[in-house]
Parts: C-alpha cells; structure tokens; sequence
C-alpha cells in the first residue's frame, strides 16, 4: 500500500533553516509528481510546491518563491522540502502528497514551529 | 490564479440526513485535455486529508457510495446521502486544472446536530 512518511520537522527560529523528508513506499515513486501541502494550525489547507516525476519542472506558491526549494531522489524514493529563512508565519503541518491530477495519497505531515 | 469558494462554512447535520457542499471557481476547470480536475478531501479531526472525489464525481479507493460528487464548469457539489458519525470533519475541494498554483476551497466543516 502506498505509504508517504514525513520527517524533519522541529521549532527553529526564524530567519533559520530547515529540511523537510519525505519517505515513499508501496508505489513506483520515480513515476508520480509529489507535492508539499502544508496546514497552519486551526487553518485550511495551502499548496506550496510540486515537482515533476523526473525532477524537471518545479513550481511554488508565491508565498515561498525563492525561500522554499523542494527536490526528490528518486534513487532513493525520497522527496525533500529545504525551507530558508523560515517566517513565523511558516508555522504548520508539512504534509508530503502524491499527484495524480490532483492529490490521492497523504502522509501523515511533520510539524514546523517557527519561533523565537 | 483560480479562487475556490465553497459553501457553506459550517453545515450541522442530523444523522442519517443528507448534506450538500457547493464549490465555486473563479475559472472553468475544464482542461484543455476535456478532463475536469475537481476533487474532494475529507480531513477527520486530528487526521490527514483523505481523497474522496476525483474529476468531479469519481469515488477513490475505499469510499462509500453514501458520497457523490456532481457539476460541470465552475460550479460543482459533494453530496452525503445519510451522514454518519464518522463523517464529521472538514471537507475541502481542490482543483489541479489551471496549474501553478494549485488551489483548494476554505473548507467546510461538518459536524453533527
């Protein structure tokens, strides 16, 4: 069954830095797009990245544009979010989501905590 | 960039009642492909999203008939024949049409009377 496991969230502080894991099991991971889907608390949903199957096009929400940059490995079956100068608004659950003309499957998200 | 407005915000059901969720786009969501990539999410409290429906009204994996999905366009509703308790939460539509940035409703939130 396709499994999506987070890892790497924490408190930091902002203006600091952070990388985001994203484990993939139960699927052919170098076939799919996958996204980063994050939940301020008590808030909806916001998209903030997807990229390509291959890793050849990436795009962004323009509330992270040129802070956030998210990358796969798909030697590995890994996606990764590395998020700088990290904003108290950042503060959410990063959930790690597989496309497919949408979104079908979710991980159970890591939580950031931006704070000083 | 497409606006996703869904309505109600809140919607108390009694069990075993039906409930609608209409969602809005400020755009068709009609690809250029004659597909339409409208899907809904139910997010249990404490839980992760959950895809219930794709490209307007096709169930996902595991989804009981009880949910539906209907509408063309921009204009597009959820139905819940007979709520049960396990549907309380919020439930979001999402489109994937006109990309980037991909972008969901503000969610409804449904909970029992």
């Amino acid at each position: 069954q396709v499994q999506l496991v987070e890892s790497g969230g924490g408190v930091v502080q902002p203006g600091r830095s952070l990388r985001l894991s994203c484990e993939a099991s139960g699927f052919t991971f170098s076939s799919y797009g996958m996204h980063w889907v994050r939940q301020a608390p008590g808030k909806g949903l916001e998209w903030v990245a997807v990229i390509w199957f291959d890793g050849s096009k990436k795009f962004y929400a323009d509330s992270v544009k040129g802070r956030f940059t998210i990358s796969r490995d798909n030697s590995k079956n890994m996606l990764y979010l590395q998020m700088n100068s990290l904003r108290a608004e950042d503060t959410a659950v990063y959930y790690c989501a597989r496309d497919n003309w949408g979104i079908d499957y979710w991980g159970q998200g890591t939580l950031v905590t931006g704070s000083s | 960039d497409i606006v996703m407005t869904q309505t109600p915000l809140s919607s108390p059901v009694t069990l075993g009642q039906p409930a609608s969720i209409s969602c809005r786009s400020s755009q068709s969501l009609v690809h250029s492909d004659g597909n339409t990539y409208l899907s809904w999410l139910q997010q249990r409290p404490g839980q992760p999203p959950r895809l219930l429906i794709y490209k307007i009204s096709n169930r996902f994996s595991g989804v009981p008939d009880r949910f539906s999905g209907s509408g063309a366009g921009t204009d597009f509703t959820l139905k819940i024949s007979r709520v049960e308790a396990e549907d309380v939460g919020v439930y979001y539509c999402m489109q994937a049409t006109q990309i980037p940035p991909y972008s969901f409703g503000q969610g409804t939130k449904l909970e029992i009377k």
